[in-house]
C-alpha cells in the first residue's frame, strides 16, 4: 500500500526557516519525481516544487531561491527547506508522488502539514 | 508562462444533477491536464488524467474530456459525497492548478 506522512510543519516567524519531511511507503521513490504543493487557509492549490528521480528540481517563482526540494532514497524521504519565509508561506503543505515524467499527475498524497507564519 | 482558468467559480446543485466544469489553457497543452476532489480536511485526489482517462477505483460518473486548450470535467449524476471543491491541474511543463470549483447543494 503507498503512504506518504508529512512532518516538520509548526509556527515559525517570518524571516525563519523550517523543514519538512515525507517519509513514503509502499513504492521505490528513486523511481518516481515527487512533488510539493500547498494550500493556505481559504485559498486553492499551489504547486511548490518538484524533484525527478535522478535530482532535477523544479520551483514555481513565488518560492524559488527560498525553498529547496531534496530527497534521500535510502530514508525513503523527500524533504522541503523552507528559508526566509514570509506569512503568505501559511499553509497546509501536502507531499505527493508524481506518476509520470516529472511533474506531470499526481496521483497518491500524504494528508498534509499545517505551516504556520507569524510573530 | 501558461495560464489556466477554470469556471464556474462555484455552483449549487441538486442530486441527480450532471454538472460540467471548464478548463482553459493559455496556450495548447495538448492532453496534459488532471482532474482533482478536494474536501476539507483531506488530501486531494486524482478522479481523471491526462483529460480524459478514468484513474483506478473512481466512480464511472466522472469524466473528462478535450485537449489543446479546453476541457471538460463532468459530473453524470451528482450524490452526496461529490460536495467538494474541484480542481484541474496543468502538467506541461511547469504544474499549474486551476482556480477551483465549489460545489454544493
Amino acid at each position: 500500500e503507498v503512504q506518504l506522512l508529512e512532518s516538520g510543519g509548526g509556527l515559525v516567524q517570518p524571516g525563519g526557516s523550517l523543514r519538512l519531511s515525507c517519509t513514503v511507503s509502499g513504492f521505490t521513490l528513486s523511481s518516481y519525481a515527487m512533488a510539493w504543493v500547498r494550500q493556505a487557509p481559504g485559498k486553492g492549490l499551489e504547486w511548490v516544487s518538484t524533484i525527478s528521480g535522478s535530482g532535477v528540481t523544479w520551483y514555481p517563482d513565488s518560492v524559488k531561491g527560498r525553498f529547496t526540494i531534496s530527497r534521500d532514497s535510502s530514508k525513503n524521504t523527500v524533504y522541503l527547506q523552507m528559508n526566509r519565509v514570509r506569512a503568505d508561506d501559511t499553509a497546509v503543505y501536502y507531499c505527493a508522488r508524481d506518476r509520470g515524467y516529472p511533474n506531470d499527475e499526481l496521483d497518491f498524497w500524504g494528508r498534509g502539514t499545517l505551516v504556520t507564519v507569524s510573530s | 508562462d501558461i495560464q489556466v482558468t477554470q469556471s464556474p467559480s462555484s455552483l449549487s446543485a441538486s442530486v441527480g444533477d450532471r454538472i460540467t466544469i471548464t478548463c482553459q489553457a493559455s496556450q495548447d497543452i495538448t492532453k496534459s491536464l488532471h482532474w482533482y476532489q478536494k474536501k476539507p480536511g483531506k488530501a486531494p485526489k486524482l478522479l481523471i488524467y491526462d483529460a480524459s482517462n478514468l484513474e483506478t477505483g473512481v466512480p464511472s460518473r466522472f469524466s473528462g474530456s478535450g485537449s489543446g486548450t479546453d476541457f471538460i470535467f463532468t459530473i453524470s449524476s451528482l450524490q452526496p459525497e461529490d460536495i467538494a471543491t474541484y480542481y484541474c491541474l496543468k502538467s506541461h511543463h511547469l504544474p499549474v492548478f486551476g482556480p477551483g470549483t465549489k460545489v454544493d447543494f
